[in-house]
């Protein structure tokens, strides 16, 4: 059965810091692997997603992404927080193209002047 | 952009009491939408697929009969929790498949806090 693991529950970075949160996944054959955002009271927000091509995705929000295939993983990125990036982070992985999701656990990100 | 609203955002419901959730596509007609739970600390998990003018269908350890889905129109669906109990007490969050166009992009609800005392 497919799984993902965040390891890491909360990240707190000062604004204008780069950002990395992690995402590692446990699939058979390529995944389709997806980054979602919740901030409080509203719903998960797509920040991007992998199918396949380019590695690298580029995602809303001046995120981006990058599958690696030999670590199982696809780490979140971006250069230069903002203090309305303070949110729950979501990775999910689907083999139903992106209908069925299995869920991470989730990191918290709080962002500090 | 298309929007999926759940109501209610909280509730606070009574051991033994039956509670109703809905989900509603906003601008789109969803034949297809998704009932996913989350405990504390834990992953959000599918529940069921719940599919316009037919029965839901459950995951693995779902029981069906607790959790009631109703899909009756093409923007609503609905979970009902029947004879709740306080281990029932999770966050409830749909998803809703907007098929138009080549996008088939999914959207989420803002979540349902259950909890039952």
């Amino acid at each position: 059965a497919q799984s993902v693991t965040q390891p890491d529950i909360h990240i707190t970075v000062s604004e204008g810091a780069s950002l990395e949160l992690r995402c590692n996944y446990s699939y058979g054959a390529t995944p389709y692997l997806f980054w979602y955002v919740q901030s409080p009271g509203q719903g998960l927000q797509l920040l991007l997603k992998y199918f396949s091509g380019d590695t690298l995705v580029q995602g809303i929000k001046g995120f981006e992404a990058e599958f690696k295939r030999s670590q199982s993983s696809f780490n979140l990125r971006k250069p230069s927080v903002h203090w309305s990036d303070a949110a729950e982070y979501f990775c999910a992985v689907s083999d139903f193209g992106n209908e069925k999701l299995t869920f991470g656990t989730g990191t918290r990100l709080t962002i500090i002047p | 952009g298309a929007v999926v609203s759940q109501h209610p955002s909280r509730v606070i419901c009574k051991s033994g009491t039956s509670v109703k959730i809905e989900c509603r596509s906003l601008d789109f007609q969803a034949t297809t939408m998704f009932w996913y739970r989350q405990f504390p600390k834990q992953s959000l998990m599918l529940m069921a697929t719940s599919n316009e003018g037919s029965k839901a269908t459950y995951e693995q350890g779902v029981e069906k009969d607790k959790f009631l889905i109703n899909h009756a129109s093409l923007t609503l669906s609905t979970l009902t929790v029947t004879s709740a109990h306080p281990e029932d007490s999770s966050f409830y969050i749909c998803s809703a498949r907007d098929g138009r166009g080549t996008g088939n992009t999914i959207y989420f609800g803002e979540g349902s806090w259950l909890t039952v005392v």
